[in-house]
């Protein structure tokens, strides 16, 4: 069965700090890869989308997330967070429906 | 309007109460997705709709949930005989080509 699996549940970080939000996947075709991000009191939205090519994926908002095959792996990273990067955080596969990982929910320190 | 609208934003249902759970989706897309999002969990899926069809209805939790979308376009969610368990946030998605767009939801709390 597909099956998304996101490593850590809470993250607090201080402005300024290096993100990485780790992503595991079981499925068994041709993969696509989201990130999801949903800031407080908004709906969800695509931070990010993985279907092919280039591993490394370039989002919005200077999110990147890197497709690794082997380690059936789509971490998403920030060099450097700010305030407003405050949200929950969920990593997704697709088929039809979208299997979705329990979410991480980021906190920033001002 | 350009994205998917759901109403109510919030609902408050005494338990044994019937909801009705409305999403209008982005003008065009044939795709129509729910999914539910319990407290701390991320959304799953409940079920699918390729134009008026209802494509996969493997995630709906029991025979107390039904969902339509009968002209293809606006889609309800109906949940007879409500549960405590059934409180959660109730998400409509459409999609364009590989990407779906979500609604803001709709709070259901079950007293």
């Amino acid at each position: 069965a597909q099956s998304v699996s996101q490593h850590n549940h809470h993250v607090i970080l201080s402005e300024a700090a290096s993100l990485e939000l780790g992503c595991n996947y079981s499925y068994g075709g041709t993969v696509n890869l989201f990130w999801y991000v949903q800031y407080p009191g908004q709906h969800l939205q695509l931070l990010l989308k993985y279907f092919s090519g280039d591993p490394l994926v370039k989002g919005i908002k200077g999110f990147e997330a890197e497709f690794i095959k082997s380690k059936f792996s789509f971490n998403l990273r920030k060099p450097s967070v700010q305030w407003s990067d405050t949200a929950e955080y969920f990593c997704a596969v697709n088929d039809d429906k979208i299997i979705f990982g329990k979410g991480t929910r980021l906190h920033i320190l001002p | 309007g350009a994205g998917v609208s759901q109403s109510p934003r919030y609902k408050v249902a005494k338990r044994g109460q019937d909801v009705a759970l409305r999403c209008d989706p982005i003008s065009g897309h044939v795709s129509l997705f729910w999914y539910q999002q319990a407290l701390g969990q991320g959304p799953e899926f409940l079920t699918y709709f390729q134009n008026e069809a209802q494509l996969d209805k493997s995630g709906l939790p029991s025979d107390r949930f039904f969902a339509e979308r009968p002209e293809g376009s606006v889609s309800t969610l109906k949940i007879q005989r409500t549960q405590q368990e059934d409180s959660a946030v109730y998400l409509c998605a459409s999609r364009d080509y590989n990407e779906q767009f979500f609604g803001p939801g709709t709070r259901l709390t079950v007293l």
